[in-house]
């Protein structure tokens, strides 16, 4: 139990695009998903932290007009890169965790390239 | 606030050789603690996790780690590692009660050789 899927793994795109990323809890009702950003070699620095039905609380130095973050249901949160640059490639990594439960569920992650 | 410290960014250590890795935490307020692996260009695995009770948690794949609150640390062992061991760990914490966010160390590469 308890799986986290992220879709796609891999995007390469133009510069100037917008990419969109979906996170899905398959076996569990996701209250608050995480979106983390991860550069190589790197630990992950967390984004994002969204909660159904609310707006998303984002992390000091992330914008959000660029980091557009949807969580409109218990299972499926999406993080859409607007407007991508070169800059904006990285692993992009999503958890979910479900309310009053000590754990999060991680993502296998998505690696943006922004060409 | 919380914050992790990994010092050591890479372990070198051969095959069947123990090892330790080493993660030390500051809090204002009691936190959980995880340790984590991260093979690559995959996402985070759940290795062991400190909540409460007994300070030596025991995790997947023969680690466990010891939670040490006078020391704030919360390093992990393995007695004797395998090549697939290989991989990114990171330790992690968040803040008693109520569950809030993970603050990850920078994570230790630990590279296990023949």
């Amino acid at each position: 139990g308890a799986v986290v899927s992220q879709h796609p793994s891999r995007v390469i795109c133009k510069s100037g695009t917008s990419v969109k990323i979906e996170c899905r809890s398959l076996d569990f009702q996701a209250t608050t998903m995480f979106w983390y950003r991860q550069f190589p070699k790197q630990s992950l620095m967390l984004m994002a932290t969204s909660n159904e039905g609310s707006k998303a609380t984002y992390e000091q130095g992330v914008e959000k007009d660029k980091f557009l973050i949807n969580h409109a249901s218990l299972t499926l949160s999406t993080l859409t890169v607007t407007s991508a640059h070169p800059e904006d490639s990285s692993f992009y990594i999503c958890s979910a965790k479900q309310t009053n439960y000590n754990e999060q569920f991680f993502g296998p992650g998505t690696r943006l390239t922004v060409l | 606030a919380q914050s992790v410290t990994q010092l050591d960014s890479q372990v070198p250590v051969f095959e069947e050789a123990p090892v330790e890795l080493r993660c030390n935490y500051s809090s204002s307020v009691s936190v959980y603690l995880f340790w984590y692996v991260q093979y690559p260009n995959q996402g985070l695995q759940l290795l062991l996790k400190y909540l409460s009770g007994s300070t030596l948690v025991k995790g997947i794949n023969g680690f466990e780690a010891e939670f040490n609150k006078s020391q704030t640390s919360f390093h992990l062992r393995k007695p004797s590692v395998h090549i697939s061991d290989t991989a990114e760990y990171f330790c992690a914490v968040s803040a008693q009660p109520g569950y809030s966010t993970l603050t990850f160390g920078k994570g230790t590469m630990l590279l296990v050789s023949p």
